[in-house]
Protein backbone atom coordinates (compact mmCIF):
# COMPACT_ATOMS: atom_id res chain seq x y z
CA UNK A 1 0.00 0.00 0.00
CA UNK A 2 1.37 3.46 -0.96
CA UNK A 3 2.69 5.63 1.62
CA UNK A 4 3.91 8.91 2.44
CA UNK A 5 7.55 8.52 3.74
CA UNK A 6 9.55 11.71 5.45
CA UNK A 7 13.60 11.78 5.69
CA UNK A 8 15.20 12.66 8.18
CA UNK A 9 13.25 11.08 11.08
CA UNK A 10 15.10 13.05 13.32
CA UNK A 11 17.18 16.28 12.96
CA UNK A 12 18.71 17.56 15.32
CA UNK A 13 20.22 21.52 14.65
CA UNK A 14 21.91 24.75 16.25
CA UNK A 15 19.82 28.04 16.80
CA UNK A 16 20.01 29.98 13.57
CA UNK A 17 20.61 27.14 11.05
CA UNK A 18 18.99 26.41 8.38
CA UNK A 19 17.04 22.82 7.95
CA UNK A 20 15.28 21.28 5.36
CA UNK A 21 12.68 18.50 6.02
CA UNK A 22 11.69 16.03 3.11
CA UNK A 23 8.42 14.20 1.63
CA UNK A 24 7.28 12.09 -0.34
CA UNK A 25 3.56 12.04 -0.86
CA UNK A 26 1.76 9.32 -2.40
CA UNK A 27 2.24 9.79 -6.13
CA UNK A 28 -1.41 10.24 -7.34
CA UNK A 29 -1.97 12.45 -4.91
CA UNK A 30 -2.81 16.28 -5.54
CA UNK A 31 -2.73 18.11 -2.49
CA UNK A 32 0.14 18.20 -0.05
CA UNK A 33 0.50 19.77 3.74
CA UNK A 34 2.87 20.19 6.00
CA UNK A 35 1.89 19.97 10.08
CA UNK A 36 3.49 19.98 13.53
CA UNK A 37 3.39 18.81 16.79
CA UNK A 38 4.96 20.59 19.82
CA UNK A 39 5.72 17.58 22.65
CA UNK A 40 2.32 17.03 24.63
CA UNK A 41 0.49 19.87 22.58
CA UNK A 42 -2.18 19.33 19.29
CA UNK A 43 -1.06 18.85 15.89
CA UNK A 44 -1.51 21.94 14.21
CA UNK A 45 -2.05 23.17 9.97
CA UNK A 46 1.18 25.15 8.93
CA UNK A 47 0.81 25.13 4.93
CA UNK A 48 -1.08 23.42 2.16
CA UNK A 49 0.01 23.50 -1.30
CA UNK A 50 -1.79 22.66 -4.49
CA UNK A 51 -0.72 22.96 -8.46
CA UNK A 52 2.92 24.19 -7.21
CA UNK A 53 1.65 26.83 -5.26
CA UNK A 54 1.06 28.09 -1.81
CA UNK A 55 -2.98 27.11 -1.21
CA UNK A 56 -3.42 28.27 2.56
CA UNK A 57 -0.93 28.71 5.31
CA UNK A 58 -1.26 29.31 9.25
CA UNK A 59 -0.24 32.05 11.25
CA UNK A 60 2.82 29.84 12.31
CA UNK A 61 4.17 29.80 9.00
CA UNK A 62 5.97 33.17 8.84
CA UNK A 63 8.99 34.02 6.31
CA UNK A 64 10.93 31.89 7.93
CA UNK A 65 9.24 28.99 6.30
CA UNK A 66 9.21 28.08 2.79
CA UNK A 67 8.18 24.93 0.88
CA UNK A 68 9.04 24.07 -2.76
CA UNK A 69 8.35 20.94 -4.85
CA UNK A 70 11.48 20.46 -6.96
CA UNK A 71 10.87 17.84 -9.00
CA UNK A 72 7.53 15.64 -9.47
CA UNK A 73 8.10 13.70 -6.39
CA UNK A 74 9.65 15.13 -3.24
CA UNK A 75 7.65 18.41 -1.42
CA UNK A 76 10.25 19.90 1.32
CA UNK A 77 9.93 22.45 3.89
CA UNK A 78 12.76 24.56 4.89
CA UNK A 79 13.36 26.63 7.41
CA UNK A 80 15.58 29.30 7.54
CA UNK A 81 17.03 30.14 10.71
CA UNK A 82 15.53 27.79 13.54
CA UNK A 83 14.53 28.79 17.07
CA UNK A 84 14.40 27.05 20.07
CA UNK A 85 10.32 26.52 19.68
CA UNK A 86 10.50 25.39 16.12
CA UNK A 87 11.61 22.06 18.30
CA UNK A 88 8.40 19.81 17.45
CA UNK A 89 7.77 16.43 15.44
CA UNK A 90 6.48 18.09 11.65
CA UNK A 91 4.20 15.82 9.61
CA UNK A 92 3.80 15.56 6.19
CA UNK A 93 0.29 15.03 4.62
CA UNK A 94 -1.05 14.34 0.92
CA UNK A 95 -4.41 13.51 -0.30
CA UNK A 96 -6.10 12.93 -3.73
CA UNK A 97 -9.98 13.72 -2.01
CA UNK A 98 -10.97 14.17 1.47
CA UNK A 99 -8.58 11.41 3.41
CA UNK A 100 -5.59 13.23 3.61
CA UNK A 101 -2.25 10.65 4.84
CA UNK A 102 0.08 11.37 6.85
CA UNK A 103 4.27 10.40 7.14
CA UNK A 104 6.12 8.88 10.03
CA UNK A 105 6.90 12.38 10.98
CA UNK A 106 10.52 14.38 11.30
CA UNK A 107 11.78 14.88 15.09
CA UNK A 108 13.16 18.35 15.05
CA UNK A 109 15.56 19.19 17.92
CA UNK A 110 16.75 22.67 18.17
CA UNK A 111 19.68 23.45 20.52
CA UNK B 1 -13.18 26.71 23.57
CA UNK B 2 -11.24 25.21 20.48
CA UNK B 3 -12.39 23.48 17.57
CA UNK B 4 -12.00 19.57 17.93
CA UNK B 5 -12.09 19.25 21.48
CA UNK B 6 -11.90 15.04 22.68
CA UNK B 7 -13.04 13.45 26.09
CA UNK B 8 -12.19 12.02 27.56
CA UNK B 9 -8.54 13.24 27.52
CA UNK B 10 -7.74 10.00 29.39
CA UNK B 11 -9.53 6.71 29.23
CA UNK B 12 -8.16 3.34 30.83
CA UNK B 13 -10.09 0.11 30.24
CA UNK B 14 -9.19 -3.88 30.04
CA UNK B 15 -9.02 -5.77 27.04
CA UNK B 16 -12.20 -7.17 25.41
CA UNK B 17 -14.36 -3.99 26.78
CA UNK B 18 -15.18 -1.00 24.01
CA UNK B 19 -13.80 2.66 24.32
CA UNK B 20 -15.90 5.09 23.13
CA UNK B 21 -14.09 8.60 22.45
CA UNK B 22 -16.50 11.39 21.96
CA UNK B 23 -15.21 14.35 19.84
CA UNK B 24 -16.69 17.98 19.71
CA UNK B 25 -15.84 21.24 17.29
CA UNK B 26 -17.42 24.63 16.62
CA UNK B 27 -17.76 25.68 12.91
CA UNK B 28 -19.61 23.41 9.88
CA UNK B 29 -18.23 20.83 8.58
CA UNK B 30 -17.08 19.13 5.53
CA UNK B 31 -15.05 15.73 6.80
CA UNK B 32 -14.38 14.63 10.49
CA UNK B 33 -12.09 11.93 10.87
CA UNK B 34 -10.26 9.98 13.30
CA UNK B 35 -6.77 9.14 13.37
CA UNK B 36 -4.41 7.06 15.68
CA UNK B 37 -1.27 8.12 17.01
CA UNK B 38 1.16 5.71 18.86
CA UNK B 39 3.50 7.29 21.51
CA UNK B 40 5.84 9.57 18.76
CA UNK B 41 5.26 7.92 16.21
CA UNK B 42 2.93 8.81 12.99
CA UNK B 43 -0.78 9.62 12.57
CA UNK B 44 -2.58 6.83 11.33
CA UNK B 45 -5.86 7.42 9.63
CA UNK B 46 -8.94 5.57 10.87
CA UNK B 47 -12.03 6.40 9.19
CA UNK B 48 -13.43 9.15 7.63
CA UNK B 49 -17.40 10.20 7.62
CA UNK B 50 -18.23 13.20 5.44
CA UNK B 51 -21.24 15.80 6.91
CA UNK B 52 -23.70 14.43 5.27
CA UNK B 53 -23.38 10.84 6.88
CA UNK B 54 -24.59 9.79 10.51
CA UNK B 55 -22.38 6.29 11.13
CA UNK B 56 -19.68 4.40 9.66
CA UNK B 57 -18.50 1.25 10.29
CA UNK B 58 -15.04 -0.30 9.51
CA UNK B 59 -13.91 -3.32 11.22
CA UNK B 60 -13.98 -2.69 14.82
CA UNK B 61 -14.28 0.69 14.68
CA UNK B 62 -17.85 3.11 14.82
CA UNK B 63 -17.70 6.50 13.91
CA UNK B 64 -21.26 8.49 14.43
CA UNK B 65 -21.63 12.70 13.56
CA UNK B 66 -24.28 14.43 14.66
CA UNK B 67 -23.87 17.70 12.69
CA UNK B 68 -26.21 19.62 14.96
CA UNK B 69 -24.92 18.54 18.34
CA UNK B 70 -21.25 19.92 16.12
CA UNK B 71 -20.39 16.33 17.66
CA UNK B 72 -18.74 12.77 17.01
CA UNK B 73 -18.12 9.58 18.50
CA UNK B 74 -15.41 6.95 17.96
CA UNK B 75 -16.17 3.32 19.57
CA UNK B 76 -13.89 0.50 19.62
CA UNK B 77 -15.33 -2.75 19.88
CA UNK B 78 -13.63 -5.77 21.91
CA UNK B 79 -10.29 -3.41 22.29
CA UNK B 80 -6.76 -5.32 22.48
CA UNK B 81 -3.80 -4.11 23.69
CA UNK B 82 -2.42 -3.11 20.48
CA UNK B 83 -4.90 -0.17 20.40
CA UNK B 84 -3.30 1.38 23.07
CA UNK B 85 -2.44 4.90 21.47
CA UNK B 86 -3.39 8.70 21.76
CA UNK B 87 -6.73 9.12 19.20
CA UNK B 88 -7.54 12.26 17.32
CA UNK B 89 -10.29 13.81 15.39
CA UNK B 90 -9.87 15.99 12.72
CA UNK B 91 -12.43 18.22 10.64
CA UNK B 92 -12.17 20.16 7.64
CA UNK B 93 -14.42 23.05 6.89
CA UNK B 94 -16.51 23.55 3.45
CA UNK B 95 -14.52 24.72 0.92
CA UNK B 96 -15.33 27.03 -2.51
CA UNK B 97 -13.85 25.65 -5.34
CA UNK B 98 -12.27 23.04 -7.20
CA UNK B 99 -8.61 22.35 -6.30
CA UNK B 100 -8.68 23.35 -2.79
CA UNK B 101 -6.81 22.26 -0.36
CA UNK B 102 -8.69 21.71 2.91
CA UNK B 103 -6.71 22.06 6.58
CA UNK B 104 -7.14 20.10 8.95
CA UNK B 105 -7.97 21.19 12.47
CA UNK B 106 -6.96 18.59 15.10
CA UNK B 107 -8.58 18.06 18.04
CA UNK B 108 -6.66 17.58 21.73
CA UNK B 109 -6.78 13.74 21.79
CA UNK B 110 -7.52 10.88 23.84
CA UNK B 111 -5.19 8.88 25.16
CA UNK B 112 -6.63 5.13 25.21
CA UNK B 113 -4.87 2.43 27.31
CA UNK B 114 -5.73 -0.75 27.01
CA UNK B 115 -4.59 -3.43 29.88
CA UNK B 116 -4.51 -7.08 29.71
Amino acid sequence: EPEVTQTPSHQVTQMGQEVILRCVPISNHLYFYWYRQILGQKVEFLVSFYNNEISEKSEIFDDQFSVERPDGSNFTLKIRSTKLEDSAMYFCASSRLGTQYFGPGTRLTVL
Amino acid sequence: SQQGEEDPQALSIQEGENATMNCSYKTSINNLQWYRQNSGRGLVHLILIRSNEREKHSGRLRVTLDTSKKSSSLLITASRAADTASYFCATDQPRWGAGTASKLTFGTGTRLQVTL
